[in-house]
């Protein structure tokens, strides 16, 4: 399995411009979330699904849709690319009502 | 916030030593778990712990979790070098909602 692949790994924008971060997961999992890392922050909800046709918002959506079409795809969109999304975005799965998540190895996105 | 608390921000300690972080919620839980990061990768699943347990070991981790207090401390014994990552608690609130995580404290085993 290749577990929770993220791409891409780095990826530079202007502001206004938009983008998709990919998040697929090979495990069958139902729960999938995307967080955002931040220095001195941990890591901020900012949507999640609990099955395909399935999202929800977290802690901070707003500037960022999600859709999810299939179990094993939750792409992450950024409509209008500002400043302060400049971050680490994360992706994880899990089979089991969030225990025990499986997480991507993160894009580090940089808006200019 | 709906962030738990980790303490210290920033822990050194020499290798053999132990080393405990803890960390502190707000509202009533279903689980709470504890993951390291090392730097630069995404974070990995240590042991989690669930509300009506009080303690769990995995090797050389030990989750103790106190509901009344709302706090939870994970110990890690006979420290290396390896073990120089940040770590965080989350946790898993009544009606399984995802995880919210905290902070993180910053391990450093020297050599």
């Amino acid at each position: 399995n290749a577990g929770v692949t993220q791409t891409p790994k780095f990826q530079v924008l202007k502001t206004g411009q938009s983008m998709t971060l990919q998040c697929a997961q090979d495990m069958n999992h139902e729960y999938m979330s995307w967080y955002r890392q931040d220095p001195g922050m941990g890591l901020r909800l900012i949507h999640y699904s609990v099955g395909a046709g399935i999202t929800d918002q977290g802690e901070v959506p707003n500037g960022y849709n999600v859709s999810r079409s299939t179990t094993e795809d939750f792409p992450l969109r950024l409509l209008s690319a500002a400043p302060s999304q400049t971050s680490v975005y994360f992706c994880a799965s899990t089979s089991t009502r969030f225990y025990e998540q499986y997480f991507g190895p993160g894009t580090r996105l940089t808006v200019t | 916030s709906q962030q738990g608390e980790e303490d210290p921000q920033a822990l050194s300690i020499q290798e053999g030593e132990n080393a405990t972080m803890n960390c502190s919620y707000k509202t009533s839980i279903n689980n709470l778990q504890w993951y390291r990061q090392n730097s630069g990768r995404g974070l990995v699943h240590l042991i989690l712990i669930r509300s009506n347990e009080r303690e769990k070991h995995s090797g050389r981790l030990r989750v103790t979790l106190d509901t009344s207090k709302k706090s939870s401390s994970l110990l890690i014994t006979a420290s290396r070098a390896a073990d120089t990552a940040s770590y965080f608690c989350a946790q898993v609130r009544r009606g399984n909602t995802p995880l919210v995580f905290g902070k993180g404290t910053r391990l450093s085993v020297i050599a």
